[in-house]
């Protein structure tokens, strides 16, 4: 199994163009998740899909769009990129979702990141 | 909305100290995980952590979670420079798509 698998691993754009990250995974997970990283930020979420048909606005959704093409597939938009967009993308999966406080939640399968620079 | 602050942002040891990184929130977290990305690479998880007051441990890395479960750490005793990374504590938060990470610990190690 390959896990989650992400491109490209790097892309350089001009301010204004527009690109897809790829994202997917094959251990059959229900939801799937966008992230970025930027240095003393940490990890914030830009959208998210529960389940395979459902996605949600995270923490950092503006710019961005998202679409959950079947189960396995997860793409990320930016229709018109800026430089406050350059950043390392990580797209993630985990078997399920379950925000019931104290129930446990899954753990989260992270790909290797896209490193995108905006010029 | 619910914030968790993660401390130190870095910590420098010589190889064979001791580390520790700490979670703090001010509301109840309903559970924590901890993940380690080594340098250029990606989140990895470590493990979870779900009942007041529970302790757990992997070989030289110990978790705790709070009794009152607001906060939780990472201990690792003896690092050596296989420890080198960030690492991050996550929260699911009470609402749908409420997932907060800390915003990491960068632990470096001078053999």
């Amino acid at each position: 199994n390959a896990g989650v698998t992400q491109t490209p691993k790097f892309q350089v754009l001009k301010t204004g163009q527009s690109m897809t990250l790829q994202c997917a995974q094959d251990m059959n997970h229900n939801s799937m998740y966008w992230y970025r990283q930027d240095p003393g930020m940490g990890l914030r979420l830009i959208y998210y899909s529960a389940s395979e048909g459902t996605t949600d606005k995270g923490e950092v959704p503006n710019g961005y769009n998202v679409s959950r093409l079947n189960k396995r597939e997860f793409s990320l938009r930016l229709e018109s990129a800026a430089p406050s967009q350059t950043s390392v993308y990580f797209c993630a999966s985990s078997e399920a979702q379950r925000f019931v406080l104290g129930r446990s939640q899954e753990t989260q399968y992270f790909g290797p990141g896209t490193r995108l620079l905006v010029l | 909305g619910q914030q968790v602050m993660q401390i130190p942002q870095y910590q420098h040891v010589q190889e064979g100290e001791d580390f520790t990184t700490y979670c703090n929130s001010s509301t109840t977290l309903s559970n924590i995980q901890w993940y380690k990305q080594r340098p250029g690479g990606h989140p990895v998880f470590l493990i979870q952590l779900v009942k007041s007051g529970e302790v757990k441990k992997q070989k030289r890395l110990t978790f705790q979670f709070g009794e009152a479960k607001k906060n939780s750490s990472l201990h690792i005793t003896a690092t050596q420079t296989t420890d080198v990374g960030t690492y991050f504590c996550l929260n699911y938060g009470g609402s749908q798509g409420n997932l907060i990470f800390g915003k990491g610990t960068k632990l470096s190690v001078k053999p």
